[in-house]
Formats: C-alpha cells, sequence, structure tokens
C-alpha cells in the first residue's frame, strides 16, 4: 500500500541532544512537509522541500534542520537550539502541482523531552 | 499572505443533531480549501476540498462543505452526526499558483458528540 511512515511513533530526548525523526514516502510524491502541533495552535508550517536537493523554511523553522537526498526520503532533526522540542511532529507529502495541492500524511511522532 | 481563522476551537452537539464548523479565511490571490480530520493521535485524513466548479463540496463520512467567496468562508457541514464523528477538524488553504502549493491550516475546531 502506498502512504507516507513516520518513524519512531514516541521519541523521549534528553534536553541538549539532537534527534531525528523519520519521514519515508511512495507515493512518488515531488513535495514534502514537517508540521509541528501543539494543542490549541493548529500545525504550523516548519520546513518543506519541493523537489530533491532543495528545501524552504516554514514559520518556525529556527532549532530545526531538514535535507533532501531522495525523493522518498524527508528526515526532520530537532536540534538543541530548540528551545521547546516537546510537540507532535506531522510529516506530509503532495504533488505540487497546479490544482493538485491535497496533502497525505502520515501518523505522527510525538517527542517528549525528559 | 494567506491566514485561516476557525473561530470555534470546541463545539459540542448531540447525537443525531446537525453541526456546522465555521472557516474564514484571507488570501490576495485565489485559493484552494480543504477540510481534514484527526483522531486522537493520528495524522489527518482529508475529509474534502474546493478547487474549482460547484461551490457545494461534498466528502466522505457524509460531510459537506460551501465555499463563498464573497465571504472568504468555507464551513463545514453535515446534517446528522453520529458518536464515531468525535475528532478535531481542520480548515486549510492554499495559493492557486504553481510553486506555492504549502497548506496554512486554522487552529482547529474539536468536535465532541453527546449521546
Amino acid at each position: 500500500d502506498g502512504g507516507i511512515t513516520q518513524s519512531p511513533k514516541y521519541l523521549f530526548r534528553k534536553e541538549g541532544q539532537n534527534v531525528t525523526l523519520s519521514c519515508e514516502q511512495n507515493l512518488n510524491h515531488d513535495a514534502m512537509y514537517w508540521y509541528r502541533q501543539d494543542p490549541g495552535q493548529g500545525l504550523r508550517l516548519i520546513y518543506y522541500s519541493q523537489i530533491v536537493n532543495d528545501f524552504q523554511k516554514g514559520d518556525i523553522a529556527e532549532g530545526y534542520s531538514v535535507s533532501r537526498e531522495k525523493k522518498e526520503s524527508f528526515p526532520l532533526t530537532v536540534t538543541s537550539a530548540q528551545k521547546n522540542p516537546t510537540a507532535f511532529y506531522l510529516c506530509a507529502s503532495s504533488m505540487a502541482r497546479q490544482g493538485n495541492t491535497e496533502a497525505f500524511f502520515g501518523q505522527g511522532t510525538r517527542l517528549t523531552v525528559v | 499572505a494567506q491566514s485561516v481563522t476557525q473561530l470555534d476551537s470546541q463545539v459540542p452537539v448531540f447525537e443525531e443533531a446537525p453541526v456546522e464548523l465555521r472557516c474564514n479565511y484571507s488570501s490576495s490571490v485565489s485559493v484552494y480549501l480543504f477540510w481534514y480530520v484527526q483522531y486522537p493521535n493520528q495524522g489527518l485524513q482529508l475529509l474534502l476540498k474546493y478547487l474549482s466548479g460547484s461551490t457545494l463540496v461534498k466528502g466522505i463520512n457524509g460531510f459537506e462543505a460551501e465555499f463563498n467567496k464573497s465571504q472568504t468562508s468555507f464551513h463545514l457541514r453535515k446534517p446528522s452526526v453520529h458518536i464515531s464523528d468525535t475528532a478535531e477538524y481542520f480548515c486549510a488553504v492554499s495559493e492557486t499558483n504553481f510553486g506555492n502549493e504549502k497548506l496554512t491550516f486554522g487552529t482547529g475546531t474539536r468536535l465532541t458528540i453527546i449521546p
């Protein structure tokens, strides 16, 4: 079945540590996105990529980094510079063609700083 | 820049009653509009979308929405809700110009169905 896979589902991190969240899709989508979800704030865009080897900052990119070396993969690293990393992280992908911006989402990764 | 406003953070509704979840948007260009549903600890699932054409859009699970350009609204409705509709609902918008497909989301509306 085609879809988006995020791993792990739950992740615990000590303060000061970097951690990488995985996102893989087999939908042959060009565009991929990372969102952060906090209660009462909806989804906020961290980074997005419309093509391999290219990505852009979203609204809350500080303290995060990404790479897009393969079309299928868009890992997100939460660095020690992110002051409040505890949140639910959602990865999405879309075909990124005019008139077809429907995004498909993974099941999310819940990150907790301990 | 585009933005989305969902005025109601929580909506309680009795089972089998109708419901309307409100969504207003702001954008300087024409947009595509979406409603997504999220069940606890899961990702988002598309309910319906408006790209062009008829302003009344039907989606999954008996939901529908109407695009009103003059009021910049895209309210979601269901004539009779079920317990299984308990979830959080997000309205989202993207610009129609190619190269700017990223979605902007509202803050969500938590729908609670009362038996």
